[in-house]
């Protein structure tokens, strides 16, 4: 499944299969991105992140890819679980803009059993 | 190792009345963060400390004051509360003592409602 960031806030996903999440930054000077996972109640719990001098990095079971030509980033989480079901977000840091960090809304990643 | 906790959990506010929030880290952060998440609006920073004893606005200072207590604790005040400050509080630290360095690790957050 695929989603588009702010256009599709929804991705629904089969137990099992790949998530794509996608995430459309806007600022060209952004160096630094996180992705941030939250499930109801709770706060947002960091996953992964990512420096502009890279186009990949892999953590356990998450594959963030960063293609700053189109400036766009995304998350892929491999055989997806119940427990993956959260609502996934951005994060940019643009350099010029004294190092505040820069939120997207989200995408609600539903699995289903 | 509790990480970021925040007290209250919930609380509800009468317009007018006054209370603080409280944050606590246990990770050695130098920078301290306090943000309101709203329907619609993601993640916006209220203020912030890159390190003990200093403090700068965020992007909605308006309505709020902060006091960095001690390398631990960063505390949120509402001196007068309003309906539009019904919200999600949550407080955040990282390592670094600038936001674009490393990760913020953020609490669960204070439910506050203002009637």
């Amino acid at each position: 499944g695929e989603s588009v960031g702010l256009h599709l806030p929804t991705l629904s996903v089969q137990e099992g299969d790949n998530s794509i999440i996608n995430c459309a930054y806007s600022n060209s000077a952004s160096d630094y991105f996180i992705w941030y996972k939250q499930e109801s109640g709770k706060g947002p719990q960091f996953i992964i992140d990512i420096r502009s001098n890279m186009d990949k990095r892999q953590g356990q079971r998450v594959t963030v890819l960063l293609n700053k030509t189109v400036k766009h980033l995304s998350l892929q989480i491999a055989a997806t679980q119940p427990g993956d079901s959260a609502v996934y977000f951005c994060a940019e840091n643009p350099y010029n803009q004294g190092g505040k960090l820069i939120f997207g809304q989200g995408t609600e990643l539903s699995v289903k059993p | 190792n509790a990480g970021v906790t925040q007290t209250p959990k919930f609380q509800v506010l009468k317009t007018g009345q006054s209370m603080t929030l409280q944050c606590a880290q246990d990770m050695n952060h130098n920078s301290m963060y306090w943000y309101r998440q709203d329907p619609g609006m993601g993640l916006r920073l209220i203020y912030y400390s890159a390190s003990e004893g200093t403090t700068d606005k965020g992007e909605v200072p308006n309505g709020y004051n902060v006091s960095r207590l001690n390398k631990r604790e960063f505390s949120l005040r509402l001196e007068s509360a309003a309906p539009s400050q019904t919200s999600v509080y949550f407080c955040a630290s990282s390592e670094a003592a600038r936001q674009g360095q490393s990760p913020l690790h953020f609490g669960n957050g204070t439910r506050l409602t203002v009637t």
